[in-house]
């Protein structure tokens, strides 16, 4: 067990939704990042917040958006959901620290239908 | 160029074997290297992580790194049928991001 927690596990919904997506990372990890995974992309790096401020960004789409609250749990918000936009949802967690590994959660599977 | 580059297999070996997976990387300023082990339906899981080149062990598993050649590679000794998994690369790029390789598939038979 990473100590990280994604809920919820599995999500689906129809095309043009919206669905919240929720993640607490390990005690006293200040960073947490999201990834989405597709069978043809990999691993895919969205955002990374650290203590509550936006840190970096990946090829995430202006239709998606997350924050990381005080209490360092964080959410993914996807709206006008696409059948492309099916795919396996995984936060982590790190210390904080540069170049520090990342410890995943079990992830959140979407299927938009 | 793909910064991370990993052969996706599948890869299929019998009980005992040593199993050899690799990855290669685009840029010889990449310092910091993973390798996560990740079940069906599960989160990756961090195997190893090493700095710079050289080698690191771990039980069964030993992390190798060539920086003369990008070249990150990781062994599984007596591979073992809990082995089955997909195993991804990964490194620091110089934005600050992790980055993957696509995984290996490994089928370990018993």
């Amino acid at each position: 067990d990473s100590g990280v927690t994604q809920t919820p596990k599995h999500l689906i919904t129809a095309t043009g939704q919206r669905v919240t997506l929720r993640c607490s990372p390990r005690s006293g990890d200040l960073s947490v990042y999201w990834y989405q995974q597709s069978l043809d992309q990999g691993l895919q790096f969205l955002i990374h917040y650290y203590n509550g401020e936006e840190r970096a960004k990946g090829n995430i789409l202006e239709r998606f958006s997350a924050q990381q609250f005080p209490d360092l749990h964080s959410e993914l918000n996807l709206s006008s959901l696409e059948l492309g936009d099916s795919a396996l949802y995984f936060c982590a967690s790190s210390g904080g620290t540069n170049n520090s590994p990342l410890h995943f959660g079990n992830g959140t599977r979407l299927t938009v239908t | 160029q793909k910064e991370v580059e990993q052969d996706p297999g599948p890869l299929s070996v019998p009980e005992g074997a040593i199993v050899s997976l690799n990855c290669t990387y685009s840029n010889s300023a990449f310092q910091y290297f993973m390798w996560y082990r990740q079940y069906s339906r599960k989160g990756p899981e961090l195997l190893m992580y090493t700095y710079s080149s050289g080698n690191k062990e771990d039980g069964r598993f030993t992390a190798q790194v060539d920086k003369s050649s990008k070249y990150i590679s990781l062994f599984i000794r007596d591979s073992q049928p809990s082995d089955s998994a997909t195993y991804l690369c990964a490194t620091y790029n110089q934005g600050g991001k992790l980055i993957f390789g696509q995984g290996t598939e490994l089928s370990v038979k018993p």
